[in-house]
């Protein structure tokens, strides 16, 4: 069965500092996904990461996959109070007969305080 | 595109009562979701369907029920409303056949009940 942790679940940072969110998972996958969520809003899609090694950026936010470490980072440089949200990271799980699911995080509330 | 549109957005039920929540896609999407979040917790996936006329439990199944007999809508049943059911719930929708299984949630649905 395929776990995802993330770590740290709660953190408050200043601004103009850098932070890393960790995502660790139990069984091999090669599909990993991070999402935003604002307070009292929905979930919105950040990155998506394919294969190992896979690097993605938007803004101050970059995002990395290590597939034989089994573990993605979410890297936030010189943080601004707008980053302020819960961040998740799911992973695909593979099922029978070309079927997916995803498997969540528990999510990281990020506070940035100026 | 609307993308993945849920009513309502807001819903008190007394114990007891039933009521359906709405979810309609219009990406064409074979995949969708039903998840729950509890206040500051992650999600909870109740219910999915791999296509119409498919549906299958999540880890959280009890005291719902789900139809799908179009690919645009994936409406979830609340029969005999509970406190314990008071939550937001989101649907959301992937097309892993195509891709990645990246899911795009809509708004979500606050419930309370009373």
């Amino acid at each position: 069965e395929l776990k995802v942790e993330q770590n740290p679940l709660f953190l408050s940072m200043q601004e103009g500092k850098n932070y890393t969110i960790y995502c660790n998972y139990s069984t091999t996958s090669d599909r990993l996904y991070w999402y935003r969520q604002d307070p009292g809003k929905s979930l919105e899609s950040l990155f998506v990461l394919l294969s190992n090694g896979a690097v993605k950026q938007e803004g101050r936010l970059m995002a990395s996959l290590d597939t034989k470490a089994r573990l993605s980072t979410l890297h936030i440089t010189a943080a601004v109070h707008d980053l302020s949200a819960t961040y998740f990271c799911a992973v695909d799980q593979y099922l029978m007969d070309s079927n997916y699911q995803l498997i969540w995080g528990a999510g990281t509330k990020l506070i940035i305080k100026p | 595109n609307a993308g993945v549109t849920q009513t309502p957005k807001f819903r008190i039920l007394k114990i007891g009562q039933s009521m359906t929540l709405q979810c309609t896609q219009d990406m064409n999407h074979n995949y969708m979701y039903w998840y729950r979040q509890d206040p500051g917790m992650g999600l909870k996936l109740i219910y999915y369907s791999v296509g119409a006329g498919i549906t299958d439990k999540g880890e959280v199944p009890n005291g719902y029920n789900v139809s799908r007999s179009t690919t645009e809508d994936f409406p979830l049943r609340l029969e005999l409303a509970a406190p314990s059911q008071t939550s937001v719930y989101f649907c959301a929708s992937s097309y892993p056949g195509q891709g990645p299984n990246e899911q795009f949630f809509g708004p979500g649905t606050r419930l309370t009940v009373l």
